[in-house]
């Protein structure tokens, strides 16, 4: 089963606006990550942040990070065509040496 | 450095068949996991290697099997295909051991169908 849940499932911006994605887990982690999967092809790793931080940027991405709750978001800022692709959050769950992914949130820019 | 490769990118098998599927990782990782990702049930783990030893194992029947080389190069077998085996398979490589935090380099994934 899916330790991630991702909301919502599907986004559409135009360009140069903002994105946020949401990402809930159920269990302690020691990490959460964010891939992003262009169509059909690998995933590609965006950032980490890890379960005793709260806050993380890299270039237009900002991830935060609220254990209490089990959440974290996404947010691409200004964002532009290439960003079209699907976005999932990943658990390493704490004991465990696996990531659990989430069902990922497609994300599509508008020119 | 050269990324995670996976042969063949594409297969077509028939029902009852069986597949092997190759993954290189990135030179030094020793670890590797396995994934299967369809439309329906997203990514699922499947199984990762940590020098040639199996750690962990997703919920997939024995049909699905996997093994690590010595050079850290690992293959993924699945006997007596089904329809439903159809899906995107990914390797990914990691360098992390232990508790660390297992950032994943994924291949380009190999595309089965079966028909």
């Amino acid at each position: 089963s899916q330790q991630g849940e991702e909301d919502p499932q599907a986004l559409s911006i135009q360009e140069g606006e903002n994105a946020t994605m949401n990402c809930s887990y159920k269990t302690s982690i020691n990490n959460l990550q964010w891939y992003r999967q262009n169509s059909g092809r690998g995933l590609v790793h965006l950032i980490l942040i890890r379960s005793n931080e709260r806050e993380k940027h890299s270039g237009r991405l900002r991830v935060t990070l609220d254990t209490s709750k089990k959440s974290s978001s996404l947010l691409i800022t200004a964002s532009r065509a290439a960003d079209t692709a699907s976005y999932f959050c990943a658990t390493k769950v704490q004991g465990a040496q696996k990531l659990v992914f989430g069902q990922g949130t497609r994300l599509t820019i508008n020119p | 450095k050269a990324g995670v490769t996976q042969t063949p990118r594409y297969l077509i098998k028939t029902r009852g068949q069986q597949v092997t599927l190759s993954c290189s990782p990135i030179s030094g990782h020793r670890s590797v996991s396995w994934y299967q990702q369809t439309p329906g049930q997203g990514l699922q783990f499947l199984f990762e290697y940590f020098s040639e030893t199996q750690r962990n194992k997703g919920n997939f029947p024995g049909r699905f099997s996997g093994r690590q080389f010595s050079n850290s190069r690992s293959e993924m077998n699945v006997s007596t295909l089904e329809l439903g085996d159809s899906a995107l398979y990914l390797c990914a490589s990691s360098w992390t051991a232990g508790t660390g935090t297992y950032e994943q380099y994924f291949g380009p994934g190999t595309r089965l169908t079966v028909t």
